[in-house]
């Protein structure tokens, strides 16, 4: 079946790294993304990653993936009270006519001053 | 801006109402999706188009839930007799078919309150 999960909270300090893990349960997921969620606004596409990979690193955000264990996260360097929002890891499946996104309940990101 | 708008930005109805909602995705955008989010969960696919094809369709679209993209480019989502549990945000997203991530981009959602 198709499930996301993430925990729901996590709270760093400013200056901090922060990491936001999540497991997914279709391994026949080709692409797996993140998404950021301030609060009323609409998601934003921050990163993906294809399948075949195990790591992909863009300026402050650094994706792992453990496809063995179908577990994804999310590292945030140096991170700053602007990051300050819900994270969403989401999968995307292989074959036929789809390209819906299973999206994960998300994970609260509080960053302290 | 990721450049998909969504109009209106909210919207008060009462039970039994139909609504309408629209999206205009980016301009070069092929494929169209509409989810819906409640609170405190992640979005849920409802439907997808590529062109003016509808090409899925989720359980979730009850038959209240109608979606058309007549000429390709923006999208019309239509509940119909609402109900209190159609309360939700709905989120449009749009991506370019063809490119291998297959990015969504997502505009800023209708916010739907049923009373």
């Amino acid at each position: 079946g198709e499930d996301v999960e993430q925990s729901l909270f996590l709270s760093v300090r400013e200056g901090d790294s922060s990491v936001i893990n999540c497991t997914y349960t279709d391994s026949s997921s080709t692409y797996l993304y993140w998404y950021k969620q301030e609060p009323g606004a609409g998601l934003q596409l921050l990163t993906y990653i294809f399948s075949n990979m195990d790591m992909k690193q863009d300026q402050r955000l650094t994706v792992l993936l453990n496809k063995k264990d179908k577990h994804l996260s999310l590292r945030i360097a140096d991170t700053q009270t602007g990051d300050s929002a819900i994270y969403f890891c989401a999968e995307r499946g292989y074959g036929g006519a789809t390209n819906k996104l299973i999206f994960g309940t998300g994970t609260l990101l509080a960053v302290q001053p | 801006d990721t450049g998909v708008s969504q109009n209106p930005r909210h919207k008060i109805t009462k039970r039994g109402q139909n609504v309408t909602f629209r999206c205009d995705p980016i301009s070069e955008h092929n494929r169209l999706y509409w989810y819906r989010q409640t609170l405190g969960q992640g979005p849920e696919f409802l439907t997808y188009f590529q062109n003016e094809a509808q090409l899925e369709k989720s359980r979730l679209l009850s038959d209240r839930f109608s979606a058309e993209r007549p000429k390709g480019s923006f999208s019309t989502l239509e509940i119909q007799r609402t109900e209190q549990g159609d309360s939700a945000m709905y989120l449009c997203a749009s991506s370019l078919g063809g490119t291998g991530g297959n990015e969504q981009f997502f505009g800023p959602g209708t916010r739907l309150t049923v009373l």
